[in-house]
């Protein structure tokens, strides 16, 4: 069974904190990926990895970076946290290949920033 | 910009009836997956659909897609208190690199 694991499903953090957000799945997927999820806005796409030390730029970047330095792990932190970061977070993981594009989800982190 | 906009926003059916949800998208694409997302957890995928197929079935599940209107619909047989969910396509463009552009997701209701 594949499974996405994020370290937290709550967390209340304060304005101007640093905030570390960890994904972690054990299936050897080349790919991963963070996305925040706000009411009737869907999915956003923050950053996505597909390899060890590399990232790209999703639709969303601003006020957020990534570090991915082992291929099961997939970090995204917010520098500074601020009030309309408070989201939904949700990170998946794809193999590298195009039978499938089939992507794993964690169960999320609710963020709220006071 | 959101790549996939659903349609309708809510859906709110008896069990037993059918469930039919739509999703438009603004550019070409190679393939259309559809995903479950209950009710504040991680999302599920359900099934995908490459732009040379025009339909597929999985279990109560069909998908159709119309690339020349570039729309796709899912729909959702028999459906049972247990399809209560928010329902999201995402769409690609293929390649073993591929990310995808979800949808703002149609959540559906399913009186027992």
């Amino acid at each position: 069974d594949v499974k996405v694991t994020q370290s937290s499903r709550y967390l209340v953090k304060r304005t101007g904190e640093k905030v570390f957000l960890e994904c972690v799945q054990d299936m050897d997927h080349e790919n991963m990926f963070w996305y925040r999820q706000d009411p009737g806005l869907g999915l956003r796409l923050i950053y996505f990895s597909y390899d060890v030390k590399m990232k790209e730029k999703g639709d969303i970047p601003e006020g957020y970076s990534v570090s991915r330095e082992k291929k099961e792990r997939f970090s995204l932190i917010l520098e500074s946290a601020s009030t309309n970061q408070t989201s939904m977070y949700l990170c998946a993981s794809s193999k590298r290949d195009t039978l499938t594009y089939e992507q794993y989800f964690g169960p999320g982190t609710r963020l709220t920033v006071t | 910009s959101q790549q996939g906009e659903e349609d309708p926003q809510a859906l709110s059916i008896q069990e037993g009836e059918n469930a039919t949800m739509n999703c438009s998208y603004k550019t070409s694409i190679n393939n259309l997956q559809w995903y479950r997302q209950n009710s504040g957890r991680g999302l599920v995928h359900l099934i995908l659909i490459r732009s040379n197929e025009r339909e597929k079935h999985s279990g109560r599940l069909r998908v159709t897609l119309d690339t020349s209107k570039k729309s796709s619909s899912l729909l959702i047989t028999a459906s049972r208190a247990a399809d209560t969910a928010s329902y999201f396509c995402a769409t690609g463009l293929g390649g073993g690199y591929q990310k995808v552009t979800f949808g703002t997701g149609t959540k559906l209701q399913v009186i027992p």
